[in-house]
């Protein structure tokens, strides 16, 4: 049972255009999410979040939207540059008992050309 | 320590022996969690560490796999009876409060 989901395994896109990785999610218990980055022999490392009281959160080049009615959230990146060239992981946690649980996505590997 | 901490970096092992894998988290952080990475697939959620409550074992895949936390700081995953499924890479996180983990390095796991 995957309660995210990242239907893209592989993303290719031309240096300073823009990047968009989707994520879907089944639970609506999920309040908060987050969007990871992972580097070949390296651990994931924190990119972004959002909560579900809000829409859309920005950090310099990355956006994250979140759609509540569509279960749904993406990350964009503009421009993307070689060195966003990584895995992209998105993650959900819930309220409740279940603490700060994340619940990951399979990955989509993005790959930016010069 | 600066960042989360994970030993060994590779381990090779031999199908039916145990292993231990080990992890030291950053200091003064209360939650502690391990996950697991296998080829071409997501993270799944293996255990999860709270302060003193009891552990999420939720995710632990069979009764072969275990993990404990000494005095709230470093933790150790172990696996009985290697199984060649088991081959992954082990990543262990730690955090102050929800989401917003740092992540080990991980541990690569390959049983032969």
């Amino acid at each position: 049972d995957q309660q995210v989901k990242q239907n893209s395994p592989s993303l290719s896109v031309q240096e300073g255009r823009i990047s968009i990785l989707n994520c879907d999610y089944t639970n609506s218990m999920f309040d908060y999410f987050l969007w990871y980055k992972k580097y070949p022999a390296e651990g994931p490392t924190f990119l972004i979040s959002i909560s579900s009281i809000k829409d859309k959160n920005e950090d310099g080049r990355f956006t994250v939207f979140l759609n509540k009615s569509a279960k749904h959230l993406s990350l964009h990146i503009v421009p993307s540059q070689p060195g966003d060239s990584a895995v992209y992981f998105c993650a959900a946690s819930a309220r409740g008992n279940q603490g700060g649980k994340l619940i990951f996505g399979q990955g989509t590997e993005l790959s930016v050309k010069p | 320590g600066a960042g989360v901490s994970q030993s060994p970096s590779n381990k090779v092992t031999e199908k039916g022996k145990d292993v231990e894998l080990r992890c030291d988290p950053i200091s003064g952080h209360t939650a502690l969690y391990w996950y697991r990475q296998s080829l071409g697939q997501g993270l799944e959620f293996l255990i999860y560490f709270q302060g003193n409550s009891a552990p999420d074992k939720s995710g632990l895949p069979s009764d072969r796999f275990s993990a404990e936390r000494t005095g709230g700081s470093v933790s150790t995953l172990t696996i009985q009876r290697t199984q060649q499924e088991d081959s992954a890479v082990y990543l262990c996180a730690s955090s102050l409060m929800r989401g917003g983990y740092t992540f080990g390095s991980g541990t690569r796991l390959t049983v032969v």
